[in-house]
């Protein structure tokens, strides 16, 4: 089942390329952000986080940068895969807490073989 | 651990009928919230529990919802009467801690409602 409408703005790129995914966040108070990722009939799933002293994180083939200064979050995502296929939202916070997540409207990746 | 478990996975119900969510959380996991996605507002909190006890419910539309947690490994929302406009999925999720935790709510597969 779909998780979201049919408007989203997609992102397509070939199997094996690098792909960045972008969020600009509303709240220049917030100060910890979220990226997860939601596959067709399934409920989003974390990625990775970061907090507001840092500008840089790596997890594994991703890598999350915050740009504080123009409120921008972007996720880049190495050697992309099939299995990246999917629907990926940002989640913004304040004061490091999960009960005031804030969620974006989310970007489709589509990979192509 | 089989994750968070939600039923029913799809509804359909007619205008004006009681529909109920249920949701069984990760063992062990302190918080639960319940959201729901639809396509004009993305994914929207609705309420959340700790320990069993609902701490912010702004989040639910009306009165016709309500959202109940009677122990540690089981919760409910419930709309009555259900309204067309109330279709969307609706997703559980639980976590362990909140502040300094690494935000990673557990997500089950949720339940796609359609009020006919």
């Amino acid at each position: 089942g779909e998780s979201v409408g049919l408007h989203l703005p997609t992102l397509s790129v070939q199997e094996g390329d690098n792909s960045i995914i972008n969020c600009a966040y509303s709240n220049s108070a917030s100060d910890y952000f979220i990226w997860y990722k939601q596959e067709s009939g399934k409920g989003p799933q974390f990625i990775i986080d970061i907090r507001s002293n840092m500008d840089k994180r790596q997890g594994q083939r991703v890598t999350v940068l915050l740009n504080k200064t123009v409120k921008h979050l972007s996720l880049q995502i190495a050697a992309t895969q099939p299995g990246d296929s999917a629907v990926y939202f940002c989640a913004e916070s304040r004061s490091y807490n999960t009960d005031k997540l804030i969620f974006g409207t989310g970007t489709r990746l589509q990979v192509f073989p | 651990d089989a994750g968070v478990i939600q039923s029913p996975r799809h509804e359909v119900t007619e205008m004006g009928q009681e529909v109920t969510l249920r949701c069984k959380p990760i063992s062990g996991h302190d918080y639960l919230f319940w959201y729901r996605q639809t396509m004009m507002r993305g994914l929207e909190l609705l309420i959340y529990f700790n320990n069993n006890v609902p701490i912010d419910d702004s989040g639910m539309p009306e009165d016709r919802f309500s959202a109940k947690m009677p122990n540690a490994s089981f919760s409910t929302l419930k709309i009555q009467p259900s309204e067309p406009r109330d279709s969307a999925v609706y997703f559980c999720a639980s976590s362990f801690g909140l502040a300094g935790g690494t935000g990673e709510l557990f997500f089950g597969e949720g339940s796609r409602l359609t009020v006919l």
